[in-house]
């Protein structure tokens, strides 16, 4: 399998603060993306990054991508209880129409 | 845009019989998937299309699954005899080539 595999399993954290989860993958990638799932809900894109791309922001999350580790994190800045959910990273590396999902961080916000 | 919608939401079916999971995709996405979710195996790919042509089945469990693409507005995943293990959360997804995948909200299908 190529999945990408997310780090931690779970995380538990006080509102406010900030959330960083990370990704690993297998092989070359054009893309990496990260997903948002809440309870009992569909997967939510939140950010794609390409390959040739180091950092990109989008509000108050912030996703780094390094190929030589084939790594990947996003950091959710100043936390919110809304942001409670699943966060899944995907990478194209079967295909650039075909994603694999990791198996999931699981973010609980405490408020 | 309604997005993609999925029914039924919820199935609940008993062993051997035949289930029908259906999607609309959003208009002008020329690319359907659908995935299956479960606590052990996450999320698997089991198929998609592209301009309704079926592209890879690769993770199509075995042949009791089958989909079909018949025009760019509908899709179906038909199980036929569902089995226990079958028991999962099937989303399908729709994508424009840019950006990422547009989920459906799911179907909880429950084989007893």
């Amino acid at each position: 399998s190529q999945q990408g595999e997310e780090d931690p399993q779970a995380l538990s954290i006080q509102e406010g603060e900030n959330a960083t989860m990370n990704c690993s993958y297998k092989t070359s990638i054009n893309n990496l993306q990260w997903y948002r799932q809440n309870s009992g809900r569909g997967l939510v894109h939140l950010i794609l990054i390409r390959s040739n791309e180091r950092e990109k922001h989008s509000g108050r999350l912030r996703v780094t991508l390094d190929t030589s580790k084939k790594s990947s994190s996003l950091l959710i800045t100043a936390s919110r209880a809304a942001d409670t959910a699943s966060y899944f990273c995907a990478t194209d590396n079967q295909g650039a129409q075909k994603l694999v999902f990791g198996q999931g961080t699981r973010l609980t916000i405490n408020p | 845009d309604a997005g993609v919608i999925q029914s039924p939401r919820h199935e609940v079916t008993e062993m051997g019989q035949e289930v029908t999971l259906r999607c609309k995709p959003i208009s002008g996405h020329d690319y359907l998937f659908w995935y299956r979710q479960t606590m052990m195996r996450g999320l698997e790919l089991l198929i998609y299309f592209n301009n309704n042509v079926p592209i890879d089945d690769s993770g199509m469990p075995e042949d009791r699954f089958s989909a079909k693409m018949p025009n760019a507005s509908f899709s179906t995943l038909k199980i036929q005899p569902s089995e226990p293990r079958d028991s999962a959360v099937y989303f399908c997804a729709s994508w424009r080539g840019v950006r990422g995948y547009t989920f459906g909200s799911g179907t909880r299908l429950t084989v007893v």
